[in-house]
């Protein structure tokens, strides 16, 4: 099964917002309400951020939001802060008892 | 809670056999609540779950990587393993032992640190 497809790069302005796409297939993304989102920073493990296309865990900000449309799903970061600067990672079922990843991408704060 | 540490070494040859331990502390894998897993991520791409063990022993892998891959539970269940057979170069990664309460990783919010693993000819 192929990976999800994320832009490689995205960027916004402290204070701003800004949206990354995954997109997947009918077969995935678009089958399931079961997309991830993990933030990772440089040398670090990722951590869960969004589970269930929109549920936030314990202790993750608000400013953080996940939604699904057909075989998209985006994860919006609001009110941008430094520390928000990291790659993100979405994944999904992709069936048969199998997860998917996309390729990841680099959020830059400006 | 769940905490997991990769232990295996650093450098494989090609065409040898990768083998990682995870040690796991905290009830929720006795107990059979969360999953242990392996998820890697090669340079410069994205992430891959390789397979997941529940403390019975059941197991589940990545369809493209089954055929080279084994999880087990040790026997007194503080520990699970992986080994993959054949690597090549392009099996070269991070190794990040991880946990999840589902029988499919759609969801993992317990992570180890992760090691690098890197495969030479």
């Amino acid at each position: 099964q192929s990976a999800l497809t994320q832009p490689p790069s995205a960027s916004g302005s402290l204070g701003q917002s800004v949206t990354i796409s995954c997109t997947g297939t009918s077969r995935d993304i678009g089958d399931y309400e079961y997309v991830s989102w993990y933030q990772q920073h440089p040398g670090k493990a990722p951590k869960l951020i969004i589970y269930e296309v929109t549920k936030r865990p314990s202790g993750v900000p608000n400013r953080f939001s996940g939604a699904k449309s057909g075989n998209t799903a985006s994860l919006t970061v609001s009110g941008l802060q430094a520390e928000d600067e990291a790659e993100y990672h979405c994944s999904s079922h992709g069936g048969s008892n199998n997860v998917i990843f996309g390729g990841g991408t680099k959020l830059t704060v400006l | 809670q769940l905490h997991l540490q990769e232990s295996g070494p650093a450098l494989v040859k090609s065409s040898e056999t990768l083998s990682l331990t995870c040690p796991v502390s905290g009830p929720s894998f006795i107990s059979g609540t969360y999953y242990g897993a392996v998820i890697r991520r090669p340079p410069g791409k994205g992430l891959e779950w390789i397979g997941s063990v529940h403390q019975s022993g059941t197991t589940f892998y990545n369809p493209s990587l089954r055929s080279r891959v084994t999880m087990s539970v040790y026997t007194s269940k503080t520990n699970f393993s992986f080994t993959m057979t054949s690597v090549t170069a392009t099996d070269t990664a991070i190794y990040y032992c991880v946990g999840h309460p589902l029988a499919v990783p759609i969801a993992v919010d317990l992570w180890g640190p992760g090691t690098l693993v890197t495969v030479s000819s």
